[in-house]
Order: structure tokens, then C-alpha cells, then sequence
């Protein structure tokens, strides 16, 4: 089992629309859970973190973390194309797991006008 | 806010040369770096972490001595990929670690070896 899990995708949304990624994770001891944006050629850029349980919200993203359940999700309301990008869930392990950020595979997500 | 430079952001070099790869936050003090590296394609793999003033830690088959790591001080961490080759060719991009465990990235380097 990998460490954190995410679907391939590509998730294709129409403008307007929630898209919806998931992300699961298999230490139980992690603490801390990011999601970041890649657009193609360029660098990851911070979306937003969640540290405990429940919803999360900025703007148009909305992250629901469930530590018992072991999954963060991000929703993206009103879909633009400019969000169509690979999204990285990383998930801050535990410190007996060195305090750092284990990276799922990614989700690309293509919104379509 | 958070913001992390890296420099170059382009560089093609010959096999067998050594390439620096600076990484700095502009911002803010980090007392711990990371570098990564992307193939095509495939998702971030940690190469190491720099933690200013001591020695790097790197991740399991990453080569200690292919790749230097410099954290010289709070503001800047160098990559120095020595004796390149082609298969030394990727994306190599830092991060800086702001607060308890936010990471911020550079924009990256691609590196081309011929």
C-alpha cells in the first residue's frame, strides 16, 4: 500500500461545476495534510493545509480532512480553466517518520468550457 | 509571503561537469530545506533535507556524494550535482519549511546533461 494514495485521474469537470479529489493515507500518526496545485512545467504551489477534523474553507476550495476514516479531500466550486493542473495531496507524517511531506501520485484535473 | 527563489531556473551543461543549484528564501529563515526531484510525468521524490548549519540527510538511494548539499545559512541552500550525466537530467526543485511544517517552493531548475 502506498503511503498516500490518490486517483490518477484525469478528472474532467465542465466550467462551473465542483470538482471533487480525494486522497488517502496510511500512517495514522500523521498530523498535518497540504494540498498543492502543479501546473504543468512549474513548481507546486501551496493551496491551502488542514490540521484537524471537519472542513476547511478559502475561497473557492474547501478541504475535509477524517483522521479516523484516514482521508483529506479538496473540493474546487465554481471550476475555472485556469484550475484544470495536477493536485498533490502531502501529508506531514509523524516525527518517528522524520517530519516530512510524503506526496501522493496526483490528480490531474482538466475543466473544459 | 513565503516566498523561495531558485536559481537557475534553466541550465544544459556537458557529461561530467557539476552544476549548482541555489535555493533561497527571500522572505523568511528556514532552518531546514528540502530538495526534490520530477521526472516527467511522476510526482515529487525527496532526495534530502538541509537543515542550516549541519549535515544534509538523504533519503535511501540517493547518492551523498552525486549530490552536495550546502545550508550555509538561514536564508540559503545550495544543490551541487556533481560529475553529471544524462541520467542526472530532471526537474530539481527546493523547498523551504515556514512555521512547524508548511513547505513553499522554489520554481524550480531543469536541469539538461548531454
Amino acid at each position: 500500500q502506498k503511503e498516500v494514495e490518490q486517483n490518477s485521474g484525469p478528472l474532467s469537470v465542465p466550467e462551473g461545476a465542483i470538482a471533487s479529489l480525494n486522497c488517502t493515507y496510511s500512517d495514522r500518526g500523521s498530523q498535518s495534510f497540504f494540498w498543492y496545485r502543479q501546473y504543468s512545467g512549474k513548481s507546486p504551489e501551496l493551496i491551502m493545509f488542514i490540521y484537524s477534523n471537519g472542513d476547511k474553507e478559502d475561497g473557492r476550495f474547501t478541504a475535509q480532512l477524517n483522521k479516523a476514516s484516514q482521508y483529506v479531500s479538496l473540493l474546487i466550486r465554481d471550476s475555472q480553466p485556469s484550475d484544470s493542473a495536477t493536485y498533490l495531496c502531502a501529508v506531514n507524517r509523524s516525527k518517528a517518520a522524520g517530519n516530512k511531506l510524503t506526496f501522493g501520485g496526483g490528480t490531474r484535473v482538466l475543466v473544459k468550457p | 509571503g513565503a516566498v523561495v527563489s531558485q536559481h537557475p531556473s534553466r541550465v544544459i551543461c556537458k557529461s561530467g561537469t557539476s552544476v549548482k543549484i541555489e535555493c533561497r528564501s527571500l522572505d523568511f529563515q528556514a532552518t531546514t530545506m528540502f530538495w526534490y526531484r520530477q521526472f516527467p510525468k511522476k510526482s515529487l521524490m525527496l532526495m534530502a533535507t538541509s537543515n542550516e548549519g549541519s549535515k544534509a540527510t538523504y533519503e535511501q538511494g540517493v547518492e551523498k556524494d552525486k549530490f552536495l548539499i550546502n545550508h550555509a545559512s538561514l536564508t540559503l541552500s545550495t544543490l551541487t550535482v556533481t560529475s553529471a550525466h544524462p541520467e542526472d537530467s530532471s526537474f530539481y526543485i527546493c523547498s523551504a519549511r515556514a512555521g512547524a511544517d508548511t513547505q513553499y517552493f522554489g520554481p524550480g531548475t531543469r536541469l539538461t546533461v548531454l
